[in-house]
């Protein structure tokens, strides 16, 4: 079993749908959950960073962590076709960072 | 004005071949990383580094190998090129070590061997 377990997808949704992206892992010692994004050809670049169970929102995108779930999600609002890209969780201990395998999202116009 | 640059952009070249990738960042970090991003887009760590320590993932062939002239630099040399190394290699930096803040990466380096 992968220590961090993401769907590759693709998923495709219509514009201006709400967008759930999930990630579920293993271990407990994980303490920072960060997704990022990343566009086609271009290096990957910080969307959400949280540090505890809960929910943080900014804009459009919510990222939310269930610890006694060990599962994060990342939501995105009124989805826009410029959202299209492969959205990647990590996931950090003390020790080591962990990625997903990334989803790839389409919103079609 | 570019935060993390690599150079070149995309290399093709024959197995066997010795090749470096250069990275320079100008963002002031003390860490840098090196990343494998496969054809299935799985970001693999190779290795971290700052001007204390060199930390290796113990997956990659000793064929690989950093060398950082300065804190802004962190260069990758691959020696003897396999088939299996066509991946886009990623540069990334971060303000500390791991265990606290976000990574900033380049545009990446598609490597091709053929």
């Amino acid at each position: 079993q992968k220590e961090v377990e993401q769907d590759p997808g693709p998923l495709s949704v219509p514009e201006g749908a709400i967008v759930s992206l999930n990630c579920t892992y293993s271990n407990s010692a994980f303490q920072y959950f960060m997704w990022y994004r990343q566009y086609s050809r271009k290096g990957p670049e910080l969307l959400m960073y949280t540090y505890s169970s809960g929910n943080k929102e900014d804009g459009r995108f919510t990222a939310q962590v269930d610890k006694s779930s060990k599962y994060i999600s990342l939501f995105i609002r009124d989805s826009q076709p410029s959202d299209s890209a492969t959205y990647l969780c990590a996931m950090r201990s003390n020790y080591q960072l962990i990625w997903g395998a990334g989803t790839k999202l389409i919103i079609k116009p | 004005d570019t935060a993390v640059s690599q150079t070149p952009k995309y290399l093709v070249t024959q197995m066997g071949n010795d090749k470096s990738i250069k990275c320079e960042q100008n963002l002031g970090h003390d860490t840098m990383y090196w990343y494998k991003q496969d054809s299935k887009k799985f970001l693999k760590i190779m290795f971290s580094y700052n001007n204390k320590e060199l930390i290796i993932n113990e997956t990659v062939p000793n064929r690989f190998s950093p060398k950082s002239p300065d804190k802004a630099h962190l260069n990758l040399h691959i020696n003897s090129l396999e088939l299996g190394d066509s991946a886009v290699y990623f540069c990334a930096s971060s303000p500390e070590g791991m265990s606290t803040d976000t990574q900033y990466f380049g545009p990446g380096t598609r490597l091709t061997v053929l």
